[in-house]
């Protein structure tokens, strides 16, 4: 049981360049979140899913895109990367019914 | 959503008990607390969730009074491994959507 997991752990991109982040959870949970972290700020919602095939914005969705085709999976992507992406990206899952959100270890991305 | 208040940091000793009060003036009825801990470059991890009175885990403890305005994440003897940033959040996750609000969190630094 892995839990959740998130690929890639580090990246570099340039300025326009696009990419996707991915998330598996195995852990059947319906709900699943995306994150951005800046330093010494909180977590700030960008997207979320509430199951398979649905997808709803956060907070900050502006220059994001996600999907949900599997269960297990949320994708985030980023079209065109700006510097101001530039962040920690934080995967979470959590079951129906209950409260506790399951994080990802996290992907930095750095944005040139 | 129940906006929270938190000190930004506090420092303890060694085997000293840390309490960290958090504000919530305009909890819900519904409105659950949960704390949250997370260590640098890792996501955050589930402490403990509580609506009323007392709850204790493993962990830590959570005192939260009578009027539910306010709680206290109370960790006994803590140690130089309890160095880190800890979350209050309070709302209703019943629900799929969960616009969560993590603030920036309590940073805890434990000396030796």
């Amino acid at each position: 049981n892995a839990g959740v997991t998130q690929t890639p752990k580090f990246r570099v991109l340039k300025t326009g360049q696009s990419m996707t982040l991915l998330c598996a959870q195995d852990m059947n949970h319906e709900y699943m979140y995306w994150y951005r972290q800046d330093p010494g700020m909180g977590l700030r919602l960008i997207h979320y899913s509430v199951g398979e095939g649905t997808t709803a914005k956060g907070e900050v969705p502006d220059g994001y895109n996600v999907s949900r085709l599997k269960k297990q999976n949320f994708l985030l992507g980023l079209e065109s990367a700006a510097p101001s992406q530039t962040s920690v990206y934080f995967c979470a899952s959590r079951n129906r019914g209950e409260e506790t959100q399951y994080f990802g270890p996290g992907t930095r991305l750095l944005v040139l | 959503l129940a906006k929270t208040t938190q000190p930004i940091s506090m420092d303890s000793y060694e085997g000293q008990e840390v309490n960290i009060t958090c504000s919530h003036n305009n909890i819900a009825t519904n409105d659950y607390i949960t704390w949250y801990q997370q260590f640098p470059s890792q996501g955050p991890r589930f402490i403990i969730q509580g609506y009323k009175t007392k709850v204790t885990n493993e962990v830590a403890s959570l005192f939260i009074p009578a009027d539910r305005k306010s709680s206290t994440l109370s960790l006994p003897r803590v140690s130089l491994s309890d160095t880190a940033v800890y979350y209050c959040l309070v709302g209703d996750f019943s629900g799929g959507y969960q616009k969560v609000t993590f603030g920036t969190g309590t940073k805890l630094q434990v000396i030796p």
